[in-house]
């Protein structure tokens, strides 16, 4: 079993400065790892994910992540966010054994850009 | 349209009624997934379907939860017998590859239980 843990469920953050959204996960089995954004009133969609090779993963709208063995980590990371990116963002894990698809997703970071 | 549809996008019903929940996937998408969604948590597992059987359905939380999807496309979430504890958003993915994570999601069903 898998379990994701998102220790930030708000982070405030003025225009144009950068943000981490913190994410550490859990499982005794090599994992696929994911970012999925849910913007005001609409579906979940796909920010990045990591399958395998270059640690580093760059997504749509400027974010990119790290995958961090050691640590067991995928923090999601913008060097300057807009308005447009308010938001919550939810990192998800999957079980590479059991097939790539069933999520197990952490509770969430509202992330509110301010002026 | 080109995303996935549910429906309804709203339902309030009494403890103890029946619920029927629909999600039409993306045309071709052979997998599809219902995931509930609590108050201030993420989205849970229920069920996944490859095609018209379901694959895994480990997250249904008991026997009043049941899905279909007969012809390998529309799926219906159903929950007899509704609780408080049953009210959450629905979601509805579909995806066209099983191992590549990337799933479709709709905008869900916001279920209340009175």
């Amino acid at each position: 079993a898998q379990s994701v843990t998102q220790l930030d469920s708000q982070v405030p953050v003025f225009e144009e400065a950068p943000v981490e959204l913190r994410c550490n996960y859990s499982s005794s089995v090599s994992v696929y790892l994911f970012w999925y954004v849910q913007y005001p009133n609409q579906g979940l969609q796909l920010l990045l994910k990591y399958l395998s090779g270059s640690t580093l993963v760059k997504g749509i709208n400027g974010f990119e992540a790290e995958f961090n063995k050691s640590q067991t980590s995928f923090h999601l990371r913008k060097p300057s966010v807009h308005i447009s990116d308010t938001a919550e963002y939810f990192c998800a894990v999957s079980d590479m054994s059991g097939g790539g698809n069933k999520l197990t997703f952490g509770t969430g970071t509202q992330l509110k850009v301010e002026l | 349209g080109a995303g996935v549809s549910q429906t309804p996008s709203n339902k309030v019903t009494e403890k103890g009624k029946y619920v029927e929940l629909r999600c039409d996937p993306i045309s071709g998408h052979t997998a599809l997934y219902w995931y509930r969604q609590s108050l201030g948590q993420g989205p849970e597992f229920l069920i996944y379907f490859q095609g018209t059987g379901a694959a895994d359905d480990s997250g249904l939380p008991n026997d009043r939860f049941f899905a279909v999807r007969p012809e390998g496309s529309v799926s219906t979430l159903k929950i007899q017998r509704t609780e408080r504890g049953d009210s959450a958003v629905y979601l509805c993915a579909s995806s066209l590859n099983r191992d590549t994570g990337e799933l479709f999601f709709g905008e869900g069903s916001r279920l209340t239980v009175l």
